[in-house]
């Protein structure tokens, strides 16, 4: 079973407010990611990481920035939110085999 | 033309049913598979990955692989109402650390 979490699980703001979506993991794995799901819809890669004082952008681009200072945790952090970014954020990390393990998700709603 | 082709359903079939959930892929350097089960507002579970062709079984789940067709499947023996989901396959090319996700089909089964 993984062991990764995320907090909030629920979050409503309103515009303009700073954010950060908090995920961790203690499985030791160095890799990890942050996706973007609306409803219904497929997952985007918005961000990983290979280990500590890594971070790359993924295949969609977001206004949101991602840190990763300890193995651990890999938190998530938009400046001003805006409704644009009402959605799913999905917090993974990857095993030896490539296999992702994804926390719970917070979702965000932005009014 | 995306890499992973999945039909997003939704498929319904009746309690004690074989499911049969496909993707299709283009590119032939993928070499890791898996499946994810994903329920409303939840994070994607990771229900099986295999790396080779042939059939995989867990439970009343298996896992089948046809790479010369580029062709995944997941069976669900014996399905019941808590298989209701989304289910999402994903893969990857050996040694890389990106996933390739399919949009993922919507599976509902009814009493």
């Amino acid at each position: 079973e993984a062991d990764i979490y995320q907090t909030p699980r629920y979050l409503v703001i309103g515009t303009g407010k700073k954010i950060t979506l908090e995920c961790s993991q203690t499985m030791g794995h160095d890799k990890m990611y942050w996706y973007q799901q609306d409803p219904g819809m497929e997952l985007h890669l918005i961000h990983y990481s290979y280990g500590v004082n890594s971070t790359e952008k993924g295949d969609l681009s977001s206004e949101s920035t991602v840190s990763r200072i300890r193995t651990e945790h890999f938190p998530l952090t938009l400046e001003s939110a805006r409704p644009s970014h009402t959605s799913q954020y999905l917090c993974a990390s990857r095993a030896v085999w490539g296999e992702q393990y994804f926390g719970p998700g917070t979702r965000l709603t932005v009014t | 033309q995306k890499e992973v082709e999945q039909d997003p359903g939704p498929l319904s079939v009746p309690e004690g049913a074989i499911v049969s959930l496909n993707c299709t892929y283009s590119n032939s350097a993928f070499q890791y598979f898996m499946w994810y089960r994903q329920y409303s507002r939840k994070g994607p579970e990771l229900l099986m990955y295999t790396y080779s062709s042939g059939n995989k079984e867990d439970g009343r789940f298996t896992a089948q692989v046809d790479k010369s067709s580029k062709y995944i499947s997941l069976f669900i023996r014996d399905s019941q109402p808590s298989d209701s989901a989304t289910y999402l396959c994903a893969m990857s090319v050996y040694n890389t650390d990106k996933l390739i996700f399919g949009t993922g089909t919507r599976l509902q089964v009814f009493p």
